[in-house]
């Protein structure tokens, strides 16, 4: 499997970062695993964003819940996150990459491929 | 939210010779839902190992897992020039999220 970004490297303050991954050699409508959105801010360590299944249903970092969504287009073996609402903060290497998810009060994973990850910078 | 507290922040070691990290979580991660990464610089992270002590696909045997409840383990026998890196575990066994450690750098000596 290989997932691949796509999106604008620089966004402006208080407007939507969005980014698209690009599935391939694996079908996302295959099911058993889900499709998720990671960030390292420079230098720092990782922060979980969010995961959907190819059934549409999503779960999200609480912390990011208000500005997120997470959204998959089967037909294109894609997936997509748009940010609302960005800040310098939200600065960072973002990566998406394929997750097997368990159960444990709540739907958990660990993520198995990654995207190569692309830098988005938010500066006016 | 489960913090993970790895440790040292920095481990200096040479070719051949074995290093041992440590990841601590603030409360028991269900199910041993530990999972260790490393990372180049300029790369993503690469799956090592799951479930605290099973290997990725592709992964060698000198790169080994342990631990259980908040005590957890990453042990590479044999270190190669290749190995040095920064190595991140991640639990996915409580609430809130998905949470990560910070890191540690295994730097050569």
């Amino acid at each position: 499997v290989q997932l691949q970004e796509s999106g604008p490297g620089l966004v402006k303050p208080s407007q939507t970062l969005s980014l698209t991954c690009s599935v391939s050699g694996w079908s996302i409508s295959s099911g058993g695993h889900y499709w998720s959105w990671i960030r390292q801010h420079p230098g720092k360590g990782l922060e979980w964003i969010g995961y959907i299944y190819y059934s549409g249903s999503t779960y999200y970092n609480p912390s990011l819940k208000s500005r997120i969504t997470i959204s998959v287009d089967r037909s294109k073996n894609q997936f997509s996150l748009k940010l609302s609402s960005v800040t310098a903060a939200d600065t960072a290497v973002y990566y998406c990459a394929r997750a097997l998810v368990y159960y444990s009060s709540g739907y958990y994973g660990y993520f198995d491929s990654w995207g190569q990850g692309t830098l988005v910078t938010v500066s006016s | 939210e489960i913090v993970l507290t790895q440790s040292p922040g920095t481990l200096s070691l040479s070719p051949g010779e074995r290093a041992t990290l440590s990841c601590r979580a603030s409360q028991s991660v269900a199910s041993n839902y530990l999972a260790w990464y490393q990372q180049k610089p300029g790369r993503a992270p690469r799956l090592l190992i799951y479930g605290a002590s099973t290997r990725a696909t592709g992964i060698p045997d000198r790169f080994s897992g342990s631990g259980s409840g908040t005590d957890f383990t990453l042990t590479i026998r044999r270190l190669e020039p290749d190995d040095f890196a920064v190595y991140y575990c991640q639990q996915y066994g409580g609430s809130p999220a998905n949470t990560f450690g910070l890191g540690t750098k295994l730097e050569m000596k």
